[in-house]
């Protein structure tokens, strides 16, 4: 069966500095991928998808994930953390009709 | 625009009654999910519809009931029988076979005491 996993429950970053989060997948063919994200209390939003292709996609608001097929990987990167980037953020695999969520990375950004 | 509306935000509900959640969509979708949030458990699948009067069973399904009456509407009940039932919940709608163009909900707050 599918599966995702999130190894970080919580990470903590100060504002400006880089950040990667971390998803692993368990998918017997080519998985479609994805990262969303969650403000407290609130429905999910897309940041970005990986299909095929390129294995760096570029998502909203200066995200990025790489897709690296031979680590079962698909992490999450931006450049420069924001205030506005605390959310709690999650990747998925499309299992056949359905996604199937890792258990989520909350951030915090320290000002 | 369209969109997928769940009501209430926040609903309580005392031990032992059922509670019905709504979810309404109006983006032609077939395929309609709930799933259910917890604390460092991610979102997990309790029912999904493809298409209507057809249902099947998530991971943790046990405890809920679902009907697929119409296109549009796809309403969750927590019976009593749900051993936990307070949590976030949020539905979601795609088209058919196409999980990659899931639309979610703004979900539902349930408490019960």
């Amino acid at each position: 069966a599918q599966s995702v996993t999130q190894p970080d429950i919580h990470i903590t970053v100060s504002e400006g500095a880089s950040l990667e989060l971390r998803c692993n997948y368990s998918y017997g063919a080519t998985p479609y991928l994805f990262w969303y994200v969650q403000s407290p209390g609130q429905g999910l939003q897309l940041l970005l998808k990986y299909f095929s292709g390129d294995t760096l996609v570029q998502g909203i608001k200066g995200f990025e994930a790489e897709f690296k097929r031979s680590q079962s990987s698909f992490n999450l990167r931006k450049p420069s953390v924001h205030w506005s980037d605390a959310a709690e953020y999650f990747c998925a695999v499309d299992g056949a009709q359905k996604l199937v969520f890792g258990q989520g990375t909350r951030l915090t950004i320290n000002p | 625009d369209g969109g997928i509306t769940q009501s209430p935000k926040y609903l309580f509900r005392k031990e032992g009654q059922n509670v019905t959640l709504s979810c309404e969509q109006n983006l032609n979708h077939d395929a309609m999910y709930w799933y259910r949030q917890d604390p460092g458990q991610g979102l997990r699948l309790i029912y999904y519809s493809q298409i209507v009067n057809d249902f099947q069973k998530g991971d943790i399904a046990e405890g809920y009931s679902v009907s697929r009456e119409k296109k549009e509407s796809f309403p969750l009940t927590v019976t009593s029988a749900q051993k936990n039932p307070t949590a976030f919940y949020l539905c979601a709608s795609s088209p058919r076979d196409r999980a990659y163009r899931y639309t979610f909900g703004s979900g539902t707050r349930l408490t019960v005491v």
